[in-house]
């Protein structure tokens, strides 16, 4: 299957530590990207690759890990603003562009 | 710095063929995947499909039938059409860059969107 699931909703306190997870068969040959998304915006690039950020823009809190056919990002001490829709995406086996369902972050 | 700035009809009638146009700003146009995403409302995002500046393309399976994609390198420009539309057609329609070196994708310049509300 070229699915990726993501959870739904995920919440965490100011400051503190939140993963999010995204687990399908594409992750197993294929590293995620991790896109941002606010309301009313379009989605901004996070992280991709190997721990790899946008240079200059995306803060040093946000990191990523791969195992097996899971990928997840970290922020590590979560603000205010990081409170959005997330999304996984890689490319499957047919080269096929795959995203998660995404997942909303509250930041309580 | 590259930006995308995207156009195309807003309101189309069922049956109707979307057609939207991105230009890119700044920045090479060749070695990208110029790709199509859309989002329903309320809902997540789809790859509709992608084309490579060498006029390769590649359609996500479930829209292949009605997907077109062209690019026009002098203008640095790519479009989208999507034929036959329906009320499901109805969604923001995003156009961004592709990176591909494998096994590391990621899409890094996104346009800011399109809605499209397909209704009679």
């Amino acid at each position: 299957s070229s699915e990726t699931t993501q959870d739904p909703a995920v919440s965490v306190a100011l400051g503190q530590t939140v993963r999010i997870t995204c687990q399908g068969d594409s992750l197993r040959t294929s590293y995620a990207s991790w896109y941002q998304q606010k309301p009313g915006q379009a989605p901004v690039l996070v992280i991709y690759g190997k721990n790899n950020r946008p240079s200059g823009e995306i803060p040093d809190r946000f990191s990523c890990a791969s195992s097996g056919s899971t990928a997840s990002l970290t922020i590590t001490g979560a603000q205010a603003e990081d409170e959005a829709d997330y999304y996984c995406n890689s490319r499957d086996s047919n080269g096929n562009w795959v995203f998660g369902g995404g997942t909303k972050l509250t930041v309580l | 710095q590259v930006q995308l700035q995207q156009w195309g009809a807003g309101l189309l009638k069922p049956s109707e063929t979307l057609s939207l146009t991105c230009a890119v700003y700044g920045g090479s146009f060749s070695d990208f995947y110029w790709t199509w995403i859309r989002q329903p409302p309320g809902k997540g995002l789809e790859c509709i499909g992608e084309i490579h500046h060498s006029g390769s393309s590649n359609y996500s399976p479930s829209l292949r039938s009605r997907v077109t994609m062209s690019i026009d390198t002098s203008k640095k420009q790519f479009s989208l059409r999507l034929s036959s539309v329906t009320a499901a057609d109805t969604a923001v329609y995003y156009c961004a860059r592709g990176v591909s070196a494998s096994p590391k994708s990621y899409m890094d310049v996104w346009g800011k969107g399109t809605t499209v509300i397909v209704s009679s």
